[in-house]
């Protein structure tokens, strides 16, 4: 049973571009949440999909946006590039049911220079 | 501001101890609780969840819930070097965004 995958696992980009994350559930899940996690810090939640649609928003800047495709993969997009984007950015996904447990994907560290 | 808070530690246990970790929320709405844990470098690792006030165990591990102290802990019986780790408390007052603290990093000793 395959768990939560995202890839790239590392990626370094420039200051000012764009790039894209993808993350596909655990089999079974189709709610998809994604986290960025700064050195030191706890997750702190970006947004969450489900049914192709957002339904809650995090404390995050418009450059973060997303996308979740009928077979419930997602993907997470940051435009404009700020070296305080760097971070290790989580997908986490669960079933139907809103209260039950999230799992995390091992995570894409990003490098913003 | 909703806040989840943990002291960041190092809580430093030896081995055979038991380690308690300790979380308060400041939500009074959130509902269910999660602990994970995270090793250097990895991606959290859900441990328990706990949603009703009392304890709940699996295996080495039990979760305590007061909601009306705002209160969640986490025991860890017969700690394991390999139990070292950064243990992430987390609340949810709508299923849907995990709200996290910064972490307890554990530190047990042989």
């Amino acid at each position: 049973d395959a768990g939560v995958t995202q890839s790239p696992t590392h990626l370094i980009k420039t200051r000012g571009q764009q790039v894209t994350l993808r993350c596909s559930p655990k089999s079974g899940h189709d709610t998809v949440s994604w986290y960025q996690q700064a050195l030191g810090q706890g997750p702190q939640f970006i947004f969450q999909y489900y049914e192709e649609e957002e339904r809650q928003r995090g404390n995050f800047p418009d450059r973060f946006s997303g996308h979740q495709f009928p077979n419930y993969s997602s993907e997470l997009n940051v435009n404009a590039l700020l070296l305080g984007d760097s971070a290790l950015y989580l997908c986490a996904s669960k079933g139907r049911n809103v209260w039950t447990e999230a799992f995390f994907g091992q995570g894409t560290r990003l490098t913003v220079v | 501001q909703k806040e989840v808070e943990q002291n960041s530690g190092p809580l430093s246990v030896p081995e055979g101890a038991i380690a308690s970790l300790n979380c308060t929320y400041s939500d009074r709405v959130s509902q269910s609780f999660f602990w994970y844990r995270q090793y250097s470098g990895k991606s959290p690792e859900l441990i328990m969840s706990i949603y009703s006030n009392g304890d709940k165990e699996d295996g080495r591990f039990t979760a305590q819930l007061n909601k009306a102290s705002q209160y969640v802990s986490l025991l860890i019986r017969d700690s394991q070097p390999s139990d070292s780790a950064t243990y992430l408390c987390a609340a949810s007052n709508s299923g849907y965004a995990l709200n996290f603290g910064k972490g307890t990093s554990l530190l047990v000793t042989p």
